[in-house]
């Protein structure tokens, strides 16, 4: 079965642009959710959807967005990009969204905003 | 304001012997916690998770107790193996997963 499949791995951006990340979760897996981890500041949640729909927001502004297709497959947005987003973001999926569930993580993308 | 706390920024234990990983929580209405164990560049690696009607959950050599009086759970790895070398991270899940800072584990050959 295969995992939480996230592309790009690796993106170097220039600030003032925008970026566009993808996930496809894992086969069967619902919902995903989407992490920044940053030396700073830890891993962080930004946002968790399902069913298309944006069930839970992080304390992040308005520059990252994200959608969710009706195949389950997630696209996270960061518009204006600034040096402070280059971070390691990362997808999870899971089954269903709840507080009593595993979430499952794929490798991340890597953006170096420059 | 941390509401997942690893006050532990590192550990290094010898292999064989067990490894203890701590995590304490501030908002009492979490009910639902989890363990990683993440590599470099990596996305986090489930390991092990605990709801909060049970007190312990055990899975293979890893066992996570929780105490819910104190907000604190650990994370027990038995026998430690060098494979187990990475950084921990203790996670409450409520609306979206609320991670502590990590630990970082070493184990010594």
């Amino acid at each position: 079965k295969a995992g939480v499949t996230q592309t790009p791995r690796y993106l170097i951006k220039t600030r003032g642009q925008q970026v566009t990340l993808s996930c496809s979760p894992i086969s069967g897996h619902r919902s995903v959710s989407w992490y920044q981890q940053t030396p700073g500041q830890g891993l962080q949640f930004l946002f968790e959807y399902f069913s298309e729909t944006q069930r839970n927001k992080g304390n992040f502004p308005g520059r990252f967005s994200g959608r969710q297709f009706s195949n389950s497959r997630s696209e996270m947005n960061v518009s204006t990009l600034e040096l402070g987003d280059s971070a390691l973001y990362l997808c999870a999926s899971s089954i269903m969204p709840g507080q009593n569930t595993e979430a499952f993580f794929g490798q991340g993308t890597r953006l170096t905003v420059v | 304001d941390q509401q997942v706390k690893q006050n532990s920024p590192s550990l290094s234990v010898q292999e064989g012997r067990i490894s203890i990983l701590n995590c304490d929580y501030t908002n009492s209405m979490f009910d639902y916690f989890l363990w990683y164990k993440k590599y470099p560049a990596e996305g986090p690696t489930f390991l092990i998770s605990i709801s909060s009607i049970k007190d312990k959950n055990e899975d293979g050599r890893f066992t996570v107790f929780l105490n819910k009086s104190a907000k604190h759970l650990s994370l027990h790895i038995v026998p430690s193996q060098p494979g187990d070398s990475a950084v921990y991270f203790c996670a409450a899940n409520s609306r979206g997963l609320t991670f502590g800072s990590g630990t970082q584990l070493t184990v010594l050959p």
